[in-house]
């Protein structure tokens, strides 16, 4: 099956700086999903884009779902220790369809 | 509250002894799904459910099988385990995938990290 294509694979990041990490794909997706996975545990939505265009919010995190619909984007501003984890990208062609996901990106956090 | 808990957590296996990682839901979702998580690869998905005693192959299907008898519950069967399928895997479940609301997230179970020696 396909897969999106996340970068970067990993971040080494000091606190307080902000973050970048985009998602593309060659084929359209109508829905766009951002998730967060602490060590140990599953992932944990985070933000869900459902227009091209759409820029979402939620606290200190900020997605958007590039209007050529192959491709979102998600920035985390001012990060702090607590933000560490792999973070995944998803996508959906339809509603019904399976989510298609990203490889992942790798944020670590120097305090 | 809302779970979805799978077990074992940790299992360490040997080539070909059947093994089941028990997956169970209680929020009354009708979508439940297992994915596979190896480095670089993101989540791949080995077979989902619709809804009891529906199932259908996902990305990477080949050597499990799954059953869907109750909707709370969707374990994953080794037959034969291999060390190709050493790997983390997630159960998740959804209220549906025939509609994308902002309340039909997917959640996800802990995870069972599977080595097969």
């Amino acid at each position: 099956g396909q897969q999106l294509n996340q970068s970067p694979q990993s971040m080494f990041i000091q606190e307080g700086e902000d973050v970048s990490m985009n998602c593309t794909s060659s084929s359209i997706f109508n829905t766009w999903l951002w998730y967060k996975q602490d060590p140990g545990e599953g992932p944990v939505l985070l933000i869900a884009l459902y227009k091209a265009g759409e820029l979402t919010s939620n606290g200190r995190l900020t997605a958007q779902f590039g209007i050529t619909r192959k491709d979102s984007f998600l920035n985390i501003s001012a990060s702090i220790p607590s933000d560490v984890g792999i973070y995944f990208c998803a996508g959906q062609k339809n509603a019904g369809n399976m989510l298609t996901f990203g490889g992942g990106t790798r944020l670590m956090v120097k305090p | 509250e809302a779970q979805v808990t799978q077990n074992p957590r940790y299992l360490i296996t040997v080539t070909g002894k059947k093994l089941t990682v028990t997956c169970s839901q209680n929020m009354n979702h009708e979508y439940m799904s297992w994915y596979r998580q190896d480095p670089g690869l993101g989540l791949r998905q080995i077979y989902y459910s619709m809804n009891v005693e529906v199932t259908d192959k996902g990305d990477v299907p080949e050597g499990y099988k799954v059953s869907r008898k109750e909707k709370r519950n969707f374990p994953l069967i080794l037959e034969s385990p291999s060390p190709n399928q050493t790997s983390l895997y997630f159960c998740a479940s959804s209220l549906s995938l025939t509609y994308v609301l902002a309340k039909n997230i997917q959640y996800f179970g802990a995870g069972t990290r599977l080595s097969v020696l």
